[in-house]
Order: C-alpha cells, then sequence, then structure tokens
C-alpha cells in the first residue's frame, strides 16, 4: 500500500527549540506539501515543493522552513519554536501532470509548543 | 482564481437520518473536485472525486456527490449515516501550477445515536 509517513504522531517541544519535522513518501511523487491545520481555519498551506531542491511558499511560511535534499523526503523545521505554532501539522505529496488523483496525505503530527 | 466554500461548519445529525454537506466552488481551469475525510486524530483519505464524465459520483460507504457546473457546486449526500462517519470532511478543487489543490475549512458531521 503506497503511504506518506510523518515520523511522529505527537510532539512536545519548548518555546525556543529548533523543531524537525519529518515526511517520506514512497509513491514517487514530484509534489509534496506542508500544511497546518486549526479548528475553524482549515488547512492552510506552510510550503511546497515540486522537485528536489526546489521550495515554494505557501499562504503561512513566516517562521518556518523546509529540505528537500532528495525526492521522497520533505521536512518542515521550525526554526524557534512558538506557542502559536502548536497545531496539527500534514504533509501530502501528489504526482506532477498527466492524470489528476489528488494529493495522498500522511497521518499529521500534532505539535504541543510549551 | 481558485476557491471553496464550505457553507456549514458543523453538522450534527441523527444516526439513519439522511445528510448533506454543502460546498460551492470558483475556479478559472477545467473544474475537478474532490472531498476528502478526516476521522478523529488522522490524516485526510479521499473521498471521492470528479473529474470528467458523469456528474454524479460515488464512495465504496455509500456517499455520493453531484457537479452541477451551473451552480457551482458539489455537495455530498448520504441517505443513512451511521455512527462511523462522524468525521470531517473537506471538499477541495483543482488549481493550476504545482500547488494545484485548493481546500475549504470543512464541516464536521457528527453522527448522534
Amino acid at each position: 500500500d503506497v503511504k506518506v509517513t510523518q515520523s511522529s504522531r505527537y510532539l512536545v517541544k519548548r518555546t525556543g527549540e529548533k523543531v524537525f519535522l519529518e515526511c517520506v513518501q514512497d509513491m514517487d511523487h514530484e509534489n509534496m506539501f506542508w500544511y497546518r491545520q486549526d479548528p475553524g481555519l482549515g488547512l492552510r498551506l506552510i510550503y511546497f515543493s515540486y522537485d528536489v531542491k526546489m521550495k515554494e511558499k505557501g499562504d503561512i511560511p513566516e517562521g518556518y522552513s523546509v529540505s528537500r535534499e532528495k525526492k521522497e523526503r520533505f521536512s518542515l523545521i521550525l526554526e524557534s519554536a512558538s506557542t502559536n505554532q502548536t497545531s496539527m501539522y500534514l504533509c501530502a505529496s501528489s504526482l506532477s501532470g498527466g492524470a489528476w488523483y489528488g494529493y495522498t496525505f500522511g497521518s499529521g503530527t500534532r505539535l504541543t509548543v510549551v | 482564481a481558485q476557491s471553496v466554500t464550505q457553507l456549514d461548519s458543523q453538522v450534527p445529525v441523527f444516526e439513519e437520518a439522511p445528510v448533506e454537506l454543502r460546498c460551492n466552488y470558483s475556479s478559472s481551469v477545467s473544474v475537478y473536485l474532490f472531498w476528502y475525510v478526516q476521522y478523529p486524530n488522522q490524516g485526510l483519505q479521499l473521498l471521492l472525486k470528479y473529474l470528467s464524465g458523469s456528474t454524479l459520483v460515488e464512495s465504496i460507504n455509500g456517499f455520493e456527490a453531484e457537479f452541477n457546473k451551473s451552480q457551482t457546486s458539489f455537495h455530498l449526500r448520504k441517505p443513512s449515516v451511521h455512527i462511523s462517519d462522524t468525521a470531517e470532511y473537506f471538499c477541495a478543487v483543482r488549481g493550476t501550477g504545482a500547488n494545484n489543490l485548493f481546500f475549504g475549512t470543512g464541516t464536521r458531521l457528527t453522527v448522534i445515536p
């Protein structure tokens, strides 16, 4: 079964820490995405990548960075975690071009910053 | 530009009753529409999609959605809900470029025994 795997389901970090959220997909998808999900706000795109070493800002990139050194892995980095970054983080991937199948999501990482 | 509006943030419904979750969209490109479901503490799963052809699409667990171009809608329906349908449902429309899926804010469906 094809998958998008997020390394942690739950994380608790302290304010000011550097936090890494990891996402790996085994579908050879070109595109990968990081969203955060908050009640009443739905999904908001943080960053996405359409190729190795390529990245594009989404709607809310402030306070975050990303890394894509290999096609299958897309990392989200919180340079200095703050309490307003407490949220559910969702990784997704998709094919580029051709027939359109939508996104495949990971199970999410619930991050709490204290 | 693309956008999605889900008119109801929460929908409570009794078990075995019918339900409709509303979704309206706007799109400047060929319309591809999706419904995703998120069960508690899980990621999103694709429920059904409209790409072309028949305007009525169905999922394996009894949901259906109808693409209505004139009303720019893609409402999700089920004639009889189960407790296990309790989840959050997201409507999405295709955009352009690599960032090519725009989500609504979600509708939380709660099925009451």
